[in-house]
């Protein structure tokens, strides 16, 4: 079975600094996409960012990136430059290639300090 | 705009009684989904449909029952079998191989 480990239940950061949310995941399968999610205090859930499994080039929207280390399942979330509107707790999922199944960590409640 | 109706927000039920849960979207996806999400948890998939019509069971859908009778539309029922109700439910749907779009969530309490 998949699962997907998060093994940081909470994070601190002091605004303006950079902060890095670690994420594994246990798979046999060799295509599949890896996503992190941001659920507010309003528990929308909003995705962040998206990486696929075939490609080597780590993805980035804005102040958020990935370092996505295939063999080792490793998928680490980097927020840079921390804002307050970056408070949330932080989920990692993963989606195995033609399912329709997402599978979540535990999450990462990240606080960010003014 | 399109999007994912959950309603209501709040919902209060006494024990024994059957509730139904609404999800609606209007972005033409195939696929719908079940999370439920317990305090300080991730998310747990109860069930998920690929197309009308058709569902499957996710992890945990023991007292949970779904139809998909239009495209638009995945109501959940959450049965007095189900042992320990309480908890925060959000809906999703997406394209194929595509990130899941969320709702903004049923709280449901059940006493």
């Amino acid at each position: 079975a998949q699962t997907v480990t998060q093994s940081q239940p909470e994070m601190s950061v002091q605004e303006a600094e950079t902060v890095t949310l670690s994420c594994t995941y246990d798979t046999s399968e060799s295509d599949y996409y890896l996503f992190w999610y941001k659920q507010p205090p309003s528990r929308q859930m909003i995705l962040v960012i998206r990486q696929e499994a075939y490609k080597q080039q780590n993805a980035t929207e804005n102040r958020f990136s990935v370092n996505f280390q295939k063999a080792a399942k490793s998928f680490s979330l980097k927020i840079s430059d921390s804002q307050l509107g970056d408070a949330a707790m932080y989920f990692c999922a993963y989606l195995i290639q033609g399912a329709q199944k997402l599978v979540f960590g535990q999450g990462t409640r990240l606080t960010i300090n003014p | 705009d399109g999007g994912i109706t959950q309603s209501p927000k709040y919902l209060f039920r006494k024990e024994g009684q059957n509730v139904t849960l609404s999800c609606e979207q209007n972005l033409n996806h195939d696929a719908m989904y079940w999370y439920r999400q317990d305090p300080g948890q991730g998310l747990r998939l109860i069930y998920y449909s690929q197309i009308v019509n058709d569902f499957q069971k996710g992890d945990i859908a023991e007292g949970y029952s779904v139809s998909r009778e239009k495209k638009e539309s995945f109501p959940l029922t959450v049965t007095s079998a189900q042992k320990n109700p309480t908890a925060f439910y959000l809906c999703a749907s997406s394209p194929r191989e595509a990130p899941l779009h969320f709702g903004n969530g049923t709280r449901l309490t059940v006493t």
